[in-house]
């Protein structure tokens, strides 16, 4: 049982590239969400869906993107890498529509340093 | 923005002590969650409690909650070395999304 998968785990880019984060889960949730991890700062919501064809922003989503175009697929893009985007990107998944209060399961992060 | 805040930012205990983590929020809840993350791994949910209820356990874990005071705490009975991790409360505030905001967490170590 797989669980949230992330690919991929490590990624270093240059200012300006772009590159998408992927996210798979097989446990049929509904919703799923992208954080980012930084030093000191906790996780951060950046984008979460409720649903395949559905997006939302969360906390902090400037500059970046995200597609649900699956169920079991969210992915997270970013057009224009900046420094300030260097961080551990956690992506999330969490159970049925209608019932409150779930616990989330995480992957296992993907580690991404802009230079 | 943060609305949880776990106190203290580090921990350090001997194995077989017990290790007390809070968190303090500041808006009206639905429901909080507590986390553990090791290092280098994603997070893993430890337990769950609603806003009508105070207390819950789950095996060497005992979670209260006040609603009054707006703080909850964790209770990790008999620590072990295992244990080693960092802890995280987060709190839902919304239904339906099921958006939880995370604290900055707890670093605890357990000492052999």
């Amino acid at each position: 049982n797989a669980g949230v998968t992330q690919t991929p785990k490590f990624r270093v880019l240059k200012t300006g590239q772009s590159m998408t984060l992927l996210c798979a889960q097989d446990m049929n949730h509904e919703y799923m969400y992208w954080y980012r991890q930084d030093p000191g700062m906790g996780l951060r919501l950046i984008h979460y869906s409720v649903g395949e064809g559905t997006t939302a922003k969360g906390e902090v989503p400037d500059g970046y993107n995200v597609s649900r175009l699956k169920k079991q697929n969210f992915l997270l893009g970013l057009e224009s890498a900046a420094p300030s985007q260097t961080s551990v990107y956690f992506c999330a998944s969490s159970g049925d529509r209608g019932r409150s209060g779930q616990p989330q399961h995480f992957g296992d992060g993907t580690r991404l340093s802009i230079l | 923005s943060q609305q949880g805040e776990e106190d203290p930012q580090a921990l350090s205990i001997q194995e077989g002590e017990n290790a007390t983590m809070n968190c303090s929020y500041k808006t009206s809840i639905n429901n909080l969650q507590w986390y553990r993350q090791n290092s280098g791994r994603g997070l893993v949910h430890l337990i769950l409690i609603r806003s009508n209820e105070r207390e819950k356990h789950s095996g060497r874990l005992r979670v209260t909650l006040d609603t009054s005071k707006k703080s909850s705490s964790l209770l990790i009975t008999a620590s072990r070395a295992a244990d080693t991790a960092s802890y995280f409360c987060a709190t839902s505030t919304q239904g339906g999304s099921e958006k939880l905001v995370f604290g900055k967490g707890t670093k605890l170590t357990v000492n052999p």
